[in-house]
């Protein structure tokens, strides 16, 4: 199985000022049709998961673009530029390169 | 707008079985490759068996011969069969479609 790493564990933020999550997988997210399933998501206090990125770097319809995602291979990263009081929660990176489909632990994100 | 309803969670003795039910509007079950995603109370994202749009099925190896997803295109519905539950099972278990769109979740609790 493919582990996803995520660093770190809790980032506290203030407001206005940029967040960057780390995730790093055991293996190369390539697959054989040439994409790269690595997304992250973002998961609010109480609520479900929901997509922020998908193939690393395209973003989620209705996604501010404060948020932004990078990296190949085995290292990406989920950028916020200006962190809102909305983003507090935990996020998550996923790879669905292969099976069985992977989750990071998690990073929350809080405001200081 | 696509929506997803999960239906059928609730308590459960070890050993036992349940049927959730994963409502869909919006969007075509049948076209799409869809997923049950699980979350342990206070733990992060688990990955549990996901169809694709031409029929095939893949589980995570902890629910593999216990655990059955279908669909039902008459009723635009994505079911999850739980039999032989075990208290690792206690979980909110969510419906997602391509990982894009995600629902409420329902809450299945194994215990005696």
């Amino acid at each position: 199985d493919i582990v996803m790493t995520q660093t770190p564990l809790s980032s506290p933020v203030t407001l206005g000022q940029p967040a960057s999550i780390s995730c790093r997988s055991s293996q190369s997210l390539v697959h054989s049709d040439g994409n790269t399933y690595l997304s992250w998501l973002q998961q609010r206090p109480g609520q479900p998961p929901r997509l922020l990125i998908y193939k690393i770097s395209d973003r989620f319809s209705g996604v501010p673009d404060r948020f932004s995602g990078s990296g190949a291979g085995t290292d990406f990263t989920l950028k916020i530029s200006r962190v809102e009081a909305e983003d507090v929660g935990v996020y998550y990176c996923m790879q669905a390169t292969q099976f069985p489909l992977t989750f990071g632990g998690g990073t929350k994100v809080e405001i200081k | 707008e696509v929506q997803l309803v999960e239906s059928g969670g609730g308590l459960v003795q070890p050993g036992g079985s349940l049927r959730l039910s994963c409502a869909a509007s919006g969007f075509t079950v049948s076209s799409s490759y869809m997923s049950w995603v699980r979350q342990a109370p206070g733990k992060g994202l688990e990955w549990v068996s996901i169809i694709y749009s031409g029929g095939s099925t893949y589980y995570a190896d902890s629910v593999k011969g216990r655990f059955t997803i279908s669909r039902d295109n008459s009723k635009n519905t994505l079911y999850l069969q739980m039999n032989s539950l075990r208290a690792e099972d206690t979980a909110v278990y969510y419906c997602a479609v391509t990982t894009f769109y995600w629902g409420q979740g329902t809450l299945v609790t194994v215990s005696s």
